[in-house]
C-alpha cells in the first residue's frame, strides 16, 4: 500500500507570494491533518479534514487555509507569505480508528523556504 | 500553554545502554498516548502507543510506561542502537481525537 505522498518536496518563495501544497493520503484513509514543524517547536497543528470538512483547527492566522477533495486528497494554501512561514509542512492521514485511538501516518513533508 | 512537554531537547546515550525519553502532560482528559520517531528530511513514523487503561506496553526493544497520577510517560529503548538516533516525539489525544504533540527530544546514540 502506498504511503502518504506530498508535493512538492521543496519550495522556495518570496515574501508576499502565496503557495499551495498537496497531500495524497493512504488509500482508504479519510482523515488528513496538516502540521508545521520549525526547529525547537515540535509539530504545530494547522488543521484536520475529514470527509471534505474541516474538523479541527489550530491557532494559525487566516492566511493558512486548506481543503479536502472527495477522493480525500488535501491541499493547504498559505497566502501573503512571511519569512516566519519557512518550515517543514507535514501531512498525515489516519485510518478508521477506535474512539480516542488515532494513529497518524505521515508523508515526507514539503520544505518551504521564504526569502 | 503546552499540554504535552518534552523537557529534554536532546539526549546522548552509549550504544548498547538504555535510552529513556520522558514526556509530561497536563490535560487529565488525555487517554491515548503515542511515540513517533523522525529522521531528518522524513516525516515522523509511528513507534508505539499506550492507552490510559494500561501502564505499560512493550514492542521489541521499545517499552512505553504510563504513570497517570504523575501525568508522565516514558519511552525505554533497550539496547540502544545507532539506528535509533533520531528525534522522538510524544503525542496525546483525548476523546476529540486531535493529537497534541510535544516539541521532541533528539536522541544521539554514541558508538
Amino acid at each position: 500500500k502506498a504511503g502518504v505522498t506530498q508535493t512538492p518536496r521543496y519550495l522556495i518563495k518570496t515574501r508576499g507570494q502565496q503557495v499551495t501544497l498537496s497531500c495524497s493520503p493512504i488509500s482508504g484513509h479519510r482523515s488528513v491533518s496538516w502540521y508545521q514543524q520549525t526547529p525547537g517547536q515540535g509539530l504545530q497543528f494547522l488543521f484536520e479534514y475529514f470527509s471534505e470538512t474541516q474538523r479541527n483547527k489550530g491557532n494559525f492566522p487566516g492566511r493558512f487555509s486548506g481543503r479536502q477533495f472527495s477522493n480525500s486528497r488535501s491541499e493547504m494554501n498559505v497566502s501573503t507569505l512571511e519569512l516566519g512561514d519557512s518550515a517543514l509542512y507535514l501531512c498525515a492521514s489516519s485510518p478508521p480508528f477506535l474512539a480516542g485511538q488515532e494513529t497518524q501516518y505521515f508523508g515526507p513533508g514539503t520544505r518551504l523556504l521564504v526569502l | 500553554d503546552q499540554q504535552v512537554k518534552q523537557n529534554s531537547p536532546s539526549l546522548s546515550v552509549q550504544e548498547g545502554r538504555i535510552s529513556i525519553l520522558n514526556c509530561d502532560y497536563t490535560n487529565s482528559m488525555f487517554d491515548y498516548f503515542l511515540w513517533y520517531k523522525k529522521y531528518p528530511a522524513e516525516g515522523p513514523t509511528f513507534l508505539i502507543s499506550i492507552s490510559s487503561i494500561k501502564d505499560k506496553n512493550e514492542d521489541g526493544r521499545f517499552t512505553v510506561f504510563l504513570n497517570k497520577s504523575a501525568k508522565h510517560l516514558s519511552l525505554h529503548i533497550v539496547p540502544s542502537q545507532p539506528g535509533d538516533s533520531a528525534v522522538y516525539f510524544c503525542a496525546a489525544s483525548a476523546s476529540n481525537y486531535q493529537l497534541i504533540w510535544g516539541a521532541g527530544t533528539k536522541l544521539i546514540i554514541k558508538p
